[in-house]
């Protein structure tokens, strides 16, 4: 299969509550990164994180990698109603073709 | 970061017309782009990959005679939906990469055939 795993799937919290998502991937890769995308709207790009790093940090947004287990994850911080979407993570082998994984459905609620 | 700008957003077409989605580095020349299709509720499927001057190469099941990828200079490639059905209706999106950088995407072309 082409594509990435994330897990959850779905994800259903309280505002105010954290939200850890995950990834999972099957070869060695340059970099990854995650995105959000609103029902029916584009790709926001949220953190680039690359193969020699190990942690990144953008405002509520914490992105660890782990490159011996394949995995990554992202966990928002303080959610709000408005992180309400879904979150992709994108793997690039070193060729730019991102490998997106299935995707998790985040919905925070007020 | 890079600015990679699609156009349109969205667009309407009949059944059996054909339909251009433009792609556009905006702040950098662009060597590769690259272009996705989304279903609904699925996740992105890489369709081609294009090299400016050069043929696009497909990925396998994508028909090159439906999707026309034409990458006519460093920064812009085209996407056209030649014949379009109801089938074709998803949301395409299109990645740029200079030499040595990143690929940055832009923000998609929600495409309905009617």
């Amino acid at each position: 299969s082409q594509q990435g795993e994330e897990d959850p799937q779905a994800l259903s919290i309280q505002e105010g509550e954290n939200a850890t998502m995950n990834c999972s991937y099957k070869t060695s890769i340059n970099n990854l990164q995650w995105y959000r995308q609103n029902s029916g709207r584009g790709l926001v790009h949220l953190i680039l994180i690359r193969s020699n790093e190990r942690e990144k940090h953008s405002g509520r947004l914490r992105v660890t990698l782990d490159t011996s287990k394949k995995s990554s994850s992202l966990l928002i911080t303080a959610s709000r109603a408005a992180d309400t979407a879904s979150y992709f993570c994108a793997t690039d082998r070193g060729t730019y073709k991102y490998i997106f994984g299935t995707g998790t459905r985040l919905k925070v609620l007020a | 970061g890079a600015v990679v700008s699609q156009h349109p957003s969205r667009v309407i077409c009949k059944s059996g017309t054909s339909v251009k989605i433009e792609c556009r580095s905006l702040d950098f020349q662009a060597t590769t782009m690259f272009w996705y299709r989304q279903f609904p509720k699925q996740s992105l499927m890489l369709m081609a990959t294009s090299n400016e001057g050069s043929k696009a190469t497909y990925e396998q099941g994508v028909e090159k005679d439906k999707f026309l990828i034409n990458h006519a200079s460093l920064t812009l490639s085209t996407l056209t939906v030649t014949s379009a059905h109801p089938e074709d209706s998803s949301f395409y999106i299109c990645s740029a990469r200079a030499d040595s950088t990143e690929a940055f995407f832009g923000q998609g072309t929600r495409l309905t055939v009617v």
